[in-house]
């Protein structure tokens, strides 16, 4: 199994700033991954955080709006930049198990734009 | 990855067995059927998944059916802590994303 935490838990913000979520995870991962779920709906991949390599980014989504960071196997950043009220979502980090059987996920970050 | 198509929402009475549904009639053969399931404000929660026989553990079933077309999770007592969002999956072998679907909302009555 695999403990992830995720900082903040929730925030609100002004529109026209960035806020940079942190994901944490008790063991070494190959590839991390960042979700949104917009209010009401289902979870949407982002894109795909290895480490060593630049990020990559699921159709609809860009470097620029959401930068990626991953230092090292157990840790990973996400940047919601020049944020807008659209951006009000759960952000999730989620990562798989070594046999790739399980993906446990985040508790998530609940971000609030106004 | 095939597409899945579930309920939008359901009721189970206390202590009742929950059955949910989810077909997937475009399922491929290297394809596993996963269950995830998101209580309120919580990250989602791995159940259980399967490729083509029944699958149990301490959660759960999850029954398949011959033609791997359709699947149904089963939660054997349900309990006011099963009510969540219940996501049925398709995920192809050694893919390392999952694509949810709007799932089935089940909501558990006293």
């Amino acid at each position: 199994s695999a403990v992830i935490s995720q900082k903040p838990s929730r925030d609100i913000c002004q529109r026209g700033t960035s806020l940079t979520i942190q994901c944490q995870v008790d063991s070494q991962v190959t590839m991390m991954f960042w979700y949104r779920q917009q209010p009401g709906q289902s979870l949407t991949l982002i894109a795909t955080a290895n480490q060593g390599s630049e990020a990559t980014y699921e159709s609809g989504f860009v470097i620029d709006k959401f930068p990626i960071s991953r230092p090292n196997l157990t840790f990973s950043t996400l940047t919601v930049s020049n944020m807008s009220p659209e951006d009000s979502s759960i952000y999730l980090c989620s990562v798989w198990t070594g046999g790739y059987t399980e993906a446990f996920f985040g508790q998530g970050t609940r971000l609030t734009v106004v | 990855d095939a597409k899945t198509t579930q309920p939008p929402s359901m009721d189970c009475a206390e202590g009742r067995a929950a059955n949910l549904p989810c077909n997937h009639s475009t399922i491929s053969g290297n394809e596993y059927v996963y269950w995830y399931r998101q209580i309120h404000s919580q990250g989602p929660q791995y159940i259980i998944h399967g490729l083509k026989n029944n699958e149990t553990n301490e959660m759960a079933s999850l029954i398949i059916t011959e033609d791997r077309k359709s699947s149904t999770l089963i939660l054997p007592h349900a309990t006011l802590r099963d009510t969540a969002v219940y996501y049925c999956i398709v995920r192809v072998a050694g893919a390392n994303n999952l694509f949810f679907g709007t799932g089935t909302r089940l909501t558990v009555i006293p």
